[in-house]
């Protein structure tokens, strides 16, 4: 079965800084690999997909993702981040054969000014 | 942008009673979800579904809960005879099809209260 895991409860980060948002995943086969984001009494949001190809994937509101197979990892990063990038992250995954998307615990995400 | 829709965006209800959470997904996508929120913490997923029937389904989704898609644009989930525990924040979503990389798409989800 797969599974994700975000060792981070909480990051911070001041303002301007890049940011890094670590994940792990554990599937059978080649995985695909998805990052959301969740602000306070909404949805999630999707933000950015892997599926095959480059390893650095870009998505929405300048983040993106690096995929390494070898350490099984897809992190989020951002090279500048904003007071507005505080919120409620989540890694997923999917395997080949399944429908369901399986999520990490979250991490939050919280930058200073 | 199309949006997934769900309605009450609050439910208070007594344990024991049966409550149904709806869902109108977008309109031309084809696979369904529901997934719970306990407290703001890990999103669990309850249930896919694809053409009236489901797809998978996770170790909590047991006889408690039941899912259709009465009328070709509502997909309801319903918990009979709810309990304490059932108390979370539950998320519609929908995707264009099964292939892997089709992203899900959410709804605002649904505080679900059992008193």
């Amino acid at each position: 079965a797969q599974s994700v895991a975000q060792p981070e409860d909480q990051v911070n980060v001041a303002e301007g800084n890049p940011l890094t948002v670590k994940c792990t995943y554990s599937v059978s086969g080649n995985p695909y690999l998805f990052w959301y984001v969740q602000y306070p009494n909404r949805g999630l949001q999707f933000l950015l997909k892997y599926i095959t190809g480059d390893n650095l994937v870009k998505g929405s509101y300048g983040f993106e993702a690096e995929f390494n197979k070898s350490q099984t990892s897809f992190h989020l990063k951002k090279p500048s981040a904003l007071v507005s990038d505080s919120a409620l992250y989540f890694c997923a995954v999917r395997d080949q054969a399944g429908t369901a998307l399986i999520f990490g615990k979250g991490t939050t995400l919280s930058v200073s000014s | 942008e199309p949006e997934v829709t769900q309605t009450p965006s609050h439910q208070v209800t007594q344990m024991g009673q049966e409550v149904i959470l709806r869902c109108v997904p977008i309109s031309n996508h084809l696979y369904f979800y529901w997934y719970r929120q306990i407290l703001g913490q890990k999103v669990e997923f309850l249930v896919s579904f694809y053409n009236n029937e489901i797809s998978e389904k996770s170790e909590i989704f047991d006889d408690q809960f039941s899912v259709e898609r009465p009328d070709g644009s509502n997909f309801t989930l319903k918990i009979r005879s709810t309990k304490l525990e059932d108390s979370a924040m539950y998320f519609c979503a929908s995707s264009e099809n099964r292939q892997g990389g089709s992203p899900l798409h959410f709804g605002n989800g649904t505080r679900l209260t059992v008193t």
